[in-house]
């Protein structure tokens, strides 16, 4: 079991352009969540999958957001024509199915938008 | 609206000392779990103990206890004997069930452990 992996751990790119996350769950967890972090700030809810499918997307996640999980297993995370706003640490997450089962989180994926 | 609020921006002790981390969180569903998660200097996440909201005793993980209160919705922290790997963000945060099982968060405590 090698934990939730991410890629790329950093990422700087300019403003407007298309920036994409990829996430890897620890293998068999159904659930797949990705989160949003700022500086000084605990992690927002952005969306969450269901094996492929994607149930629930927060506010957050503007249209400039889309995030896929093809076959149930990686996930990306893209950002369309990237703002200053969006500079963050983008976290992933999986879960077994089970209600209550523990999250366990990825090391992130940092975003500075120049 | 359901949130967490840790009131304590920053706390300092000494090793070896006990410390406590405050939170306190606003729901109007019966059904939640609670957690304490770390996130140390590295970025990574990790669960330092969970409590089921329909369980009365506060749980208990090694030197990690919790004062769970569900009247005044508290959930707070204690860390006895402190170390120096206890450095961290901590972050409280619960979730509801059943349903997305999404985790709301804190705006967290940074703990910092003095040798």
């Amino acid at each position: 079991d090698t934990g939730v992996s991410q890629d790329p751990r950093h990422k700087i790119t300019k403003r407007g352009q298309n920036v994409t996350f990829r996430c890897d769950p620890i293998s068999e967890h159904n659930r797949l969540y990705w989160y949003r972090q700022t500086l000084g700030q605990g992690p927002e809810f952005l969306t969450y999958f269901q094996n492929e499918a994607q149930l629930e997307k927060s506010r957050l996640l503007s249209d400039r957001f889309s995030a896929e999980r093809p076959k149930g297993s990686f996930s990306t995370l893209e950002i369309q024509r990237t703002e200053q706003g969006d500079s963050a640490m983008y976290l992933c997450a999986s879960s077994p199915h089970s209600s209550g089962n523990t999250i366990y989180f990825g090391e992130g994926s940092w975003l500075t938008v120049v | 609206a359901q949130t967490v609020t840790q009131s304590q921006p920053e706390m300092s002790v000494q090793e070896a000392e006990t410390v406590t981390l405050s939170c306190t969180y606003d729901t109007s569903e019966n059904n939640y779990y609670l957690f304490w998660y770390k996130q140390p200097p590295s970025r990574q996440m990790i669960l330092v103990i969970r409590q089921e909201a329909y369980k009365q005793q506060n749980a208990t993980e090694n030197r990690f206890s919790v004062n769970f209160q569900k009247a005044a919705k508290s959930f707070s922290l204690k860390i006895s004997d402190s170390q120096l790997g206890d450095t961290a963000m901590y972050f409280c945060a619960f979730m509801i069930f059943p349903g997305a099982q999404k985790l709301v968060f804190g705006q967290g405590t940074r703990l910092t452990i003095n040798p």
